[in-house]
């Protein structure tokens, strides 16, 4: 099946922990996204790749680190200067060109205890 | 800056009846327009996605509507089910890339419950 999977579903982060949420897809896509959803708010942008090695940040990249060595993977780090980490992730992609489809995945919910 | 504008913020409707949510955006150069569901906790869904040329698309019981003139779209849903809760989201893809925002601008979400 082709799709975009992003583990682990749920996450549980101390304070002062980085973290790290996985993104795969298998798509073919050059695009991949990540946002954060919070309660009452539309999804925000925190990084997007259009292509390996290469990525730029969004509205909300502080507190954020990515890296895109495989056209497949998007992993995304939450780190200990990221202060209010505590949201619904979401990583999604697109092919390029044409009209643009967006697969999501299922989100990944990141708690700190 | 690039905007998506969803109303109502938030909408309940009994089992069988239609409701229509809203959708005004500003966003250049429009690519296109989509439309999603997502049930909680779970990642959003296509609905329908529309281009500058199409008015009307379907997907079963939702209809969709562009008008690219005065740049308002509306998702119809036709005799609602209880599993038509969840949000709906509007997307309005912008071409080319750039800026803080990318090019997928996306509205707050119109949260729908159907009670029986």
């Amino acid at each position: 099946d082709g799709g975009i999977t992003q583990s682990p579903k749920y996450l549980f982060r101390k304070e002062g922990q980085n973290v790290t949420l996985s993104c795969e897809q298998n798509l073919n896509h050059d695009a991949m996204y990540w946002y954060r959803q919070d309660p009452g708010q539309g999804l925000r942008l925190i990084y997007y790749s259009q292509i390996v090695n290469d990525f730029q940040k969004g509205d909300i990249a502080e507190g954020y680190s990515v890296s895109r060595e495989k056209k497949e993977s998007f992993p995304l780090t939450v780190t200990s200067a990221q202060k209010n980490p505590t949201a619904f992730y979401l990583c999604a992609s697109t092919a390029a060109g044409g009209p643009i489809e967006a697969f999501f995945g299922q989100g990944t919910r990141l708690t700190v205890v | 800056k690039n905007q998506v504008e969803q109303s109502p913020q938030s909408l309940i409707i009994l089992e069988g009846k239609n409701c229509t949510l809203q959708c005004n955006y500003t966003v250049s150069p429009f690519s296109n327009l989509r439309w999603y569901k997502q049930d909680t906790g779970r990642g959003p869904v296509s609905l329908t996605i529309m281009t500058f040329s199409e008015n009307t698309k379907s997907n079963g019981r939702y209809t969709a509507t562009l008008d690219a003139d005065t740049k308002q779209s509306s998702l119809h849903i036709t005799a609602s089910q209880l599993s038509d809760s969840a949000s709906y989201i509007c997307v309005v893809s912008a071409w080319g890339y750039g800026g803080s925002q990318g090019n997928l601008i996306f509205g707050k979400g119109t949260k729908l419950s159907v009670k029986p």
